[in-house]
């Protein structure tokens, strides 16, 4: 069975203060692993799609890189509109294909 | 571009009424996704369609729970009769696949239910 461990639950930054979110998991065959950023009372919104171990992808104060094993979504002197709740996924091969596992996500807190 | 259409936003009823949750997805994506999101158990698949098709249900939690595709631009997810327990946030998604891409879903924003 597929599985998806995120750490933190929480975290909480000051502005500024860089740091990173982990994503570990378990799964037969990774077709992908999707970064998600959720909003309070909004879905998840797709940041970043990487597929094999050392890929890297970038989108402002946002780094996403994959290993065999765990994905990091680093945060570069965060600002507080960066506050969200971090959802990572992973996609597998073979009869569940089209099928998304998500973890429980990180709660990302940034103070000015 | 029009993203992934949900509603009713919030639905409040009561224990044992019928409650049909409707979700429009993004014109032309070829896979749509029902989730239930909750603190204790994050977010769950429930059922997913391919072209119309159910794929997996295996999500779904009881034989309360149904889920249509009548064509390419809308789904229902019905719950009769709806419990408690069945409170949640549901969330519909889509995405374009097609044979091998790997195309991320797009997520509608929604409907918070609560059932009391």
């Amino acid at each position: 069975e597929d599985q998806v461990t995120q750490s933190p639950e929480a975290l909480r930054l000051q502005e500024g203060e860089s740091s990173s979110l982990n994503c570990s998991y378990t799964v037969s065959g990774l077709r992908g692993l999707f970064w998600y950023r959720q909003d309070p009372g909004k879905g998840p919104e797709f940041l970043f799609t990487l597929y094999s171990a050392g890929e890297e992808k970038e989108k402002e104060r946002l780094k996403a890189t994959l290993t065999k094993k765990e994905s990091f979504l680093h945060i570069t002197a965060p600002k507080p509109e960066d506050s969200a709740t971090y959802l990572c996924a992973v996609k597998a091969g073979g009869t569940s294909y089209g099928k998304l596992t998500f973890g429980q996500g990180t709660i990302l807190t940034v103070h000015p | 571009d029009a993203g992934v259409i949900q509603s009713p936003r919030h639905e409040v009823t009561e224990m044992g009424q019928e409650v049909t949750l409707r979700c429009k997805p993004i014109s032309g994506h070829d896979y749509l996704f029902w989730y239930r999101q909750t603190m204790m158990r994050g977010l769950e698949l429930l059922i997913y369609f391919n072209n119309n098709v159910p794929i997996d249900d295996s999500g779904m939690p009881e034989d309360r729970f149904s889920a249509k595709m009548p064509n390419a631009s809308f789904s229902t997810l019905k719950i009769q009769p709806s419990e408690p327990r069945d409170s949640a946030v549901y969330f519909c998604a889509s995405s374009l696949q097609g044979s091998y891409s790997n195309q991320p879903q797009h997520f509608g924003d929604g409907t918070r239910l609560s059932i009391l």
